[in-house]
């Protein structure tokens, strides 16, 4: 069946450093999502991409669409205390609403 | 942005009981629920899809008469782990779709504990 793998599981820096996690889809996406859980917290959606290359800021977070709509990454500048937790990407199963988690990478940020 | 609220956050019950998880979307109506199941350090996994007005739809190996779940209304849908027993224990979460381009809102979690 259809999976989405994430790498790497974890992920340890310093404050200050950048994070970049990579997710990876066997199957072609309509489009891809982000979330965050924070430890002890429930996932909390960051965004959507839904078009091929494309690329998206918010802030600090730049997370782009592969051109094969296969794969994305998040890529987070100058980590900080507050960007520790698990991030997620997901996809939807097929053509339908239902989507498939990747493992999550879960970052932690030394201060 | 959209508000699912979950009720309860935690639970406590003795093996054979059986417990009720609410999932309520606050401001918006959704007309489809899902029910996620996420055991420590692991990824959300999918349960089932509850639908307004109809019978939920559920993903392979999950057994439908132990995890009843009712979608009475547009805003509310609830989860009964019937039977419960240590193996259940985990944390559960509903997520609702918010209308329009497909992104999931999330409850804040029920953490069930199976003595």
């Amino acid at each position: 069946g259809q999976q989405v793998m994430q790498i790497p599981q974890y992920q340890h820096v310093q404050e200050g450093e950048d994070f970049t996690t990579y997710c990876n889809s066997s199957t072609t996406l309509s489009n891809i999502q982000w979330y965050k859980q924070r430890p002890g917290g429930h996932p909390v959606f960051l965004i959507q991409l839904v078009k091929s290359g494309e690329v998206k800021k918010q802030k600090r977070l730049t997370f782009q669409f592969g051109e094969a709509k296969k794969n994305s990454s998040l890529h987070i500048t100058a980590t900080q205390t507050t960007d520790v937790g698990t991030y997620f990407c997901a996809g939807p199963r097929g053509g339908s609403e239902k989507l498939v988690f990747g493992k999550g990478t879960k970052l932690t940020v030394n201060p | 942005g959209a508000v699912v609220s979950q009720h309860p956050s935690w639970v406590i019950c003795k093996s054979g009981t059986s417990v009720k998880i609410e999932c309520r979307s606050l401001d918006f109506q959704a007309t489809t629920m899902f029910w996620y199941r996420q055991f420590p350090k692991q990824s959300l996994m999918l349960m089932a899809t509850s639908n307004e007005g109809s019978k939920a739809t559920y993903e392979q190996g999950v057994e439908k008469d132990k995890f009843l779940i009712n979608h009475a209304s547009l805003t509310l849908s609830t989860l009964t782990v019937t039977s419960a027993h240590p193996e259940d224990s985990s944390f559960y979460i509903c997520s609702a779709s918010w209308p329009g381009p497909l992104a999931l809102f999330f409850g804040p979690g029920t953490r069930l504990t199976v003595l």
